[in-house]
């Protein structure tokens, strides 16, 4: 499985367009790249998933250049209550390995006033 | 439509006893992950069920932790005998695909082994 490397920490301030880039240097062919978010007290939860180029949902965009040896996540205009974990996780296309869900260190996104 | 839930939300144990963990995944979900995080460490993979069967216990720490899911609803994890280094939040995921990285994780049990 792919290792991925995340800023440990960011700070932000409400209103602010916030990327966070991960690096997956060794991705193979048929990895997913995939964000989870977590909130303090809580599981993660599913936010974005990609293979290439961009995707974009009613909650963030994932840009994945074309070597897809790193991927950023964008959240527009973000506000206090997306403080929280963000992990970039790269996941084996079929077989097993898809239950493993490899979670980081992820990076501690904290938004100010 | 409920999630996925988790019981107890915390457990405070003695070493050498006993605990079972409870996880209710989202109805019609055939695949139920359990993941855990020990103190200062990442989530780590523990095992997965597809409907009652065991997909995948790779992450499965030791012979002191068993998982059941009969019926394929609601599953249990047991840590018999519980250790101190067994301290840590314990989470269990659910989701409808099993070729899928998108799942529903529940709350979390948090375990604490005095």
């Amino acid at each position: 499985l792919a290792k991925t490397t995340q800023p440990i920490s960011m700070d932000s301030y409400e209103g602010q367009e916030v990327n966070i880039t991960c690096s997956h240097n060794n991705i193979a062919t048929n990895d997913y790249i995939t964000w989870y978010q977590q909130f303090p007290s809580q599981g993660p939860r599913f936010i974005i998933q990609g293979y290439k180029t961009k995707v974009t949902n009613e909650v963030a965009s994932l840009f994945i250049p074309a070597d897809r040896k790193s991927s950023t996540l964008s959240l527009p205009r973000v506000s206090l209550s997306d403080t929280a974990v963000y992990y970039c996780l790269v996941s084996q296309g079929g077989g097993t390995s898809y239950g493993k869900l490899t979670f980081g260190q992820g990076t501690i996104l904290t938004v100010h006033p | 439509e409920a999630g996925v839930t988790q019981f107890p939300s915390h457990s405070v144990i003695e070493k050498g006893q006993t605990v079972t963990l409870r996880c209710d995944p989202i109805s019609g979900h055939d695949n139920l992950y359990w993941y855990r995080r020990v103190m200062g460490k990442e989530i780590k993979f523990l095992l997965h069920f597809v409907k009652e069967s065991k997909q995948d216990e790779s992450g499965m720490p030791n012979n002191r932790f068993l998982a059941e899911r009969t019926g394929g609803t609601y599953s249990t994890l047991k840590v018999q005998p519980a250790e101190l280094e067994d301290s840590g939040v314990y989470f269990c995921a659910s989701s409808q695909e099993e070729w899928t990285v998108k799942r529903d994780f529940g709350q979390g049990t948090r375990l604490t082994v005095v």
